[in-house]
């Protein structure tokens, strides 16, 4: 079963527009974490943030979390040709095996 | 590059057959976790290793099974294919276990199934 729903499936945007996506989860969490994947390729770590944050940023990337709501968004701003790809939420478990989203597939057009 | 590597890349197997996919977890890495990703969808948890011994198990059927080596490394065996099980797989290492461990993946396994 997945634990968490992105939204939008998919998003087409111009380069240089910013790119936000959004990530719902249905129990409590430990942390929550975004990763990207390439073209059907393994998925690369972009950021963690934990239960007791409401904000991160890492470049160009800000996620914020809201317990209350059980979601989180990612925000890339300033996009790029390079970030198209699709973008995965995942939370841990009480056995801390990570439960995955349906991930949004971000197109950027240049 | 995460240090993760998987082998082989591509695979075609016939319905029936078994099949050995094999992952070299970063170095000093004790855990490592196994998905399985169809077209279109997120990753679904097949099983964790940690040191050697196995640590949870996602919705999949006996005839998913696994090792891990005591370098680390890991395997996954699907027997009995059937065409339901072309996929991505994925093999993931990480530190250590614990929830806020970052997850390091392979390029994965794309293997299908006639």
């Amino acid at each position: 079963s997945q634990q968490g729903e992105e939204d939008p499936q998919a998003l087409s945007i111009q380069e240089g527009e910013n790119a936000t996506m959004n990530c719902s989860y249905k129990t409590s969490i430990n942390n929550l974490q975004w990763y990207r994947q390439n073209s059907g390729r393994g998925l690369v770590h972009l950021i963690l943030i934990r239960s007791n944050e409401r904000e991160k940023h890492s470049g160009r990337l800000r996620v914020t979390l809201d317990t209350s709501k059980k979601s989180s968004s990612l925000l890339i701003t300033a996009s790029r040709a390079a970030d198209t790809a699709s973008y995965f939420c995942a939370t841990a478990d009480s056995n801390y095996q990570l439960i995955w989203g349906a991930g949004t597939k971000l197109i950027i057009k240049p | 590059e995460t240090g993760v590597t998987q082998s082989p890349t591509h695979l075609i197997k016939t319905r029936g057959q078994q099949v050995t996919l094999r992952c070299s977890s970063q170095s000093g890495h004790n855990t490592v976790s196994w998905y399985q990703q169809a077209l279109g969808q997120g990753p679904q948890f097949i099983f964790q290793y940690y040191r050697e011994e196995e640590n949870g198990r996602g919705n999949f059927p006996p005839r998913f099974s696994g090792l891990q080596f005591p370098n680390y490394s890991s395997e996954l065996n699907v027997n009995a294919l059937e065409l339901d099980d072309s996929a991505l797989y994925l093999c993931a290492s990480s530190l250590e276990l614990g929830r806020d461990t970052e997850a390091f993946f392979g390029q994965g396994t794309r293997l299908t199934v006639v």
